[in-house]
């Protein structure tokens, strides 16, 4: 019962570098998500996906880059990592169809860029 | 506007006692959804429960229930009979059909069960 898998789980950039977060579910989910979790404070949408192939903006998306090149993978990328990125990142996803769907989260991603 | 308002930053409940977690949200869209979020410690997201702008009855799950007044536009999560496990941030988010491909979450309140 893997869910959603967030690879990785702990990482430490210095400021400039580039890394790539990779998210993967085996729901067969059509919507994706990613979203940054700052101390004390609840989760803010970077970007999102609909569908294979698609991706678009959240609250927070300066300086992140996404894609979704199949349908079980969901990629976050920083080209180059400034302080202000360090945050615990969650990767989502849910069903299409029906409100009722809850999100499925993965257990997180902790970057520090130092 | 913020969309979903969680006016609590901080919560304490005696063990045993039952607790209520305001949020308020505010949409326009006549049908949308609300859910709620459990984040313990340890950092994952559970879902707890969930209701729909549609639904003629307050939705309950176990201990969880949901008190949803729709003309006020809030949907408290009351936790009955609180157990030490229970100490966690919750969070509070909707789902608006017009843009059904997001998800808008509070600021959290974070609930704190003593022995």
């Amino acid at each position: 019962n893997a869910g959603v898998t967030q690879t990785p789980k702990f990482r430490v950039l210095k400021t400039g570098q580039s890394m790539t977060l990779l998210c993967a579910q085996d729901m067969n989910h059509e919507y994706m998500y990613w979203y940054r979790q700052d101390p004390g404070m609840g989760l803010r949408l970077i970007h999102y996906s609909v569908g294979e192939g698609t991706t678009a903006k959240g609250e927070v998306p300066d300086g992140y880059n996404v894609s979704r090149l199949k349908k079980q993978n969901f990629l976050l990328g920083l080209e180059s990592a400034a302080p202000s990125q360090t945050s615990v990142y969650f990767c989502a996803s849910s069903y299409r169809l029906g409100l009722d769907q809850p999100q499925h989260f993965g257990d997180g991603t902790r970057l520090s860029i130092l | 506007a913020q969309k979903i308002t969680q006016t609590q930053p901080g919560m304490f409940v005696q063990e045993k006692e039952a607790v209520t977690l305001d949020c308020t949200y505010d949409t326009s869209d006549p049908s949308y959804g609300l859910f709620w979020y459990k984040q313990p410690s340890s950092g994952e997201m559970i879902f707890l429960i969930y209701q729909g702008s549609y639904d003629q009855q307050n939705a309950t799950e176990g201990r969880y229930s949901l008190n949803f007044q729709k003309a006020r536009k809030s949907a408290n999560l009351v936790i009955s009979a609180s157990q030490l496990g229970d100490s966690a941030m919750y969070f509070c988010a909707m789902r608006e059909n017009t843009n059904a491909g997001k998800s808008t979450f509070g600021d959290g309140t974070t609930l704190t069960v003593k022995p």
